[in-house]
């Protein structure tokens, strides 16, 4: 059964604090995404990257950074946490060609205090 | 830019009511149309998807025609149950896209009540 599997389903940081969010899958997928979930604004991409070492920003990358040292691991890092970093966010995977499936996983809901 | 728009939720039908959820998009070219869905507690799955016009995608009962003169990707059930109570949230691959990422609306929450 293929899987995306993230470290934490909830995770509780203090403001200021240097947060890791881990992504591992077995698929052996190319790309690698995180998203961030919020009521009424759907999915938004944060970074993603096409392969080891390669990143790209999303539409809401500031904030954020990400590392991809291997293929298949991809971690989203918030440098210095703050309150309106408070959502759900969502991993995802994919291969070529570009237009197939993507496999989330079950989702990290941070909360910053 | 590309955009999908979902109409707003939440939804709430009886179990056994026919669904509707609309899904509206803006592209260039011919992109990929998916719609996802996310059960409680959950991560987003893949329900079904359409990669030209024309295409119906179908599962579970659910379908959904990829309609390019009304750039609609509408998602149907004719006989809901509690058990599709989710989040469902439309998706769009964008044609001349070489790097796999996906556009989403904004998701519409569907409740069904016994």
């Amino acid at each position: 059964d293929v899987k995306v599997t993230q470290s934490s389903r909830y995770l509780v940081k203090r403001t200021g604090e240097k947060v890791f969010l881990e992504c591992v899958q077995d698929m052996d997928h190319e790309n690698m995404f995180w998203y961030r979930q919020d009521p009424g604004l759907g999915l938004r991409l944060i970074y993603f990257s096409y392969d080891v070492k390669m990143k790209e920003k999303g539409d809401i990358p500031e904030g954020y950074s990400v590392s991809r040292e291997k293929k298949e691991r991809f971690s989203l890092i918030l440098e210095s946490a703050s309150t309106n970093q408070t959502s759900m966010y969502l991993c995802a995977s994919s291969s070529p060609p570009q237009n197939t499936e993507a496999f989330f996983g079950q989702g990290t809901r941070l909360t910053v205090v | 830019g590309d955009s999908v728009t979902q109409m707003e939720g939440p939804v709430t039908l009886s179990e056994e009511a026919f669904l509707t959820i609309n899904c509206t998009y803006t592209a260039t070219g011919y992109p990929s149309l998916f719609w996802y869905v996310q059960y409680p507690g959950e991560g987003l799955q893949l329900l079904l998807k359409a990669t030209k016009a024309d295409d119906k995608g179908s599962n579970k009962g659910f379908e959904a025609t990829y309609r390019k003169e009304t750039t609609s990707f509408h998602l149907e059930k004719g006989s809901v149950q509690v058990s599709d109570s989710a989040v469902y949230f439309c998706a769009l691959f964008p044609w001349s896209s070489n790097t796999g990422k996906l556009i989403f609306g904004q998701g519409t929450t569907l409740q069904v009540k016994p």
